[in-house]
């Protein structure tokens, strides 16, 4: 079965850091870009960044909302993701999901699909 | 960032109804678009991609349209297990970003 489980996440001061994990099972993980999405209590969903597969020399792509202080990786030896997180806000206190992109490819072009989701690790940033 | 907004933000409907979900681009994203439901307590679960491709295992009551920067998402006969909310998310550029969300609740 494919499974995506997060953990790493708690409570931490505003400034602080953290770091996130998410580990992948029963999927080729080397061959995917993989995407951190967020969602703050009783909000909608916000995208966190991404990273590409080794393809495409594991590049990132951030939000402007966490651009210079999050960081993606990935380790495809041990199928896992990371999230790490520097100067943290108040505003970053969400659940944060690991996601699988399978992208969609044909004459139209590359369309993402965000097909696996992981059930989420809750960061909350407060004094 | 290209801003996608969605309406309505929420509506009220029964079983058995044909809902319609709009999501307006901030500027033209071609059919670059995907929909999501997302349930109380629940990871998201893509319905939709490529603005009018369902993805494998959902039922076919649910269809999209549009191009440019207006789509919409049906909902042909309404389910229990629709009740939910429903994103839009845009793979045009980056940043990506998602819709404000609409939630279905039962009337």
């Amino acid at each position: 079965e494919v499974q995506l489980a997060e953990s790493g996440g708690g409570l931490v001061q505003p400034g602080g850091s953290l770091r996130l994990s998410c580990a992948a099972f029963g999927l080729t993980f080397y061959d995917h870009y993989m995407e951190w999405v967020r969602q703050a209590p009783g909000k909608g969903l916000e995208w966190v960044g991404r990273i590409r597969n080794r393809s495409n020399r594991n590049t990132t792509e951030y939000g402007a909302s966490v651009k210079g202080r999050f960081t993606i990786s990935r380790d495809d030896s041990k199928n896992l993701l990371f999230l790490q997180m520097n100067s943290l806000k108040t505003e970053d206190t969400a659940l944060y999901f690991c996601v699988r992109t399978y992208l969609h490819c044909s004459d139209a072009g590359c369309f993402d699909g965000f097909d696996v989701w992981g059930q989420g690790t809750m960061v909350a940033v407060s004094s | 960032a290209i801003q996608m907004t969605q309406s309505p933000s929420s509506l009220s409907a029964s079983v058995g109804d044909r809902v319609t979900i709009t999501c307006r681009a901030s500027q033209g994203i071609r059919s670059e678009l995907g929909w999501y439901q997302q349930k109380p307590g629940k990871a998201p679960k893509v319905l939709i991609y490529g603005a009018s491709t369902l993805q494998s295992g959902v039922p076919s009551r649910f269809s999209g349209s549009g191009s440019g920067t207006d789509f919409t998402l049906t909902i042909s006969s309404l389910q229990p297990e629709d009740f939910a909310t429903y994103y839009c998310l845009q793979d045009n550029s980056y940043p990506r970003t998602f819709g404000q969300g609409t939630k279905v609740e039962i009337k």
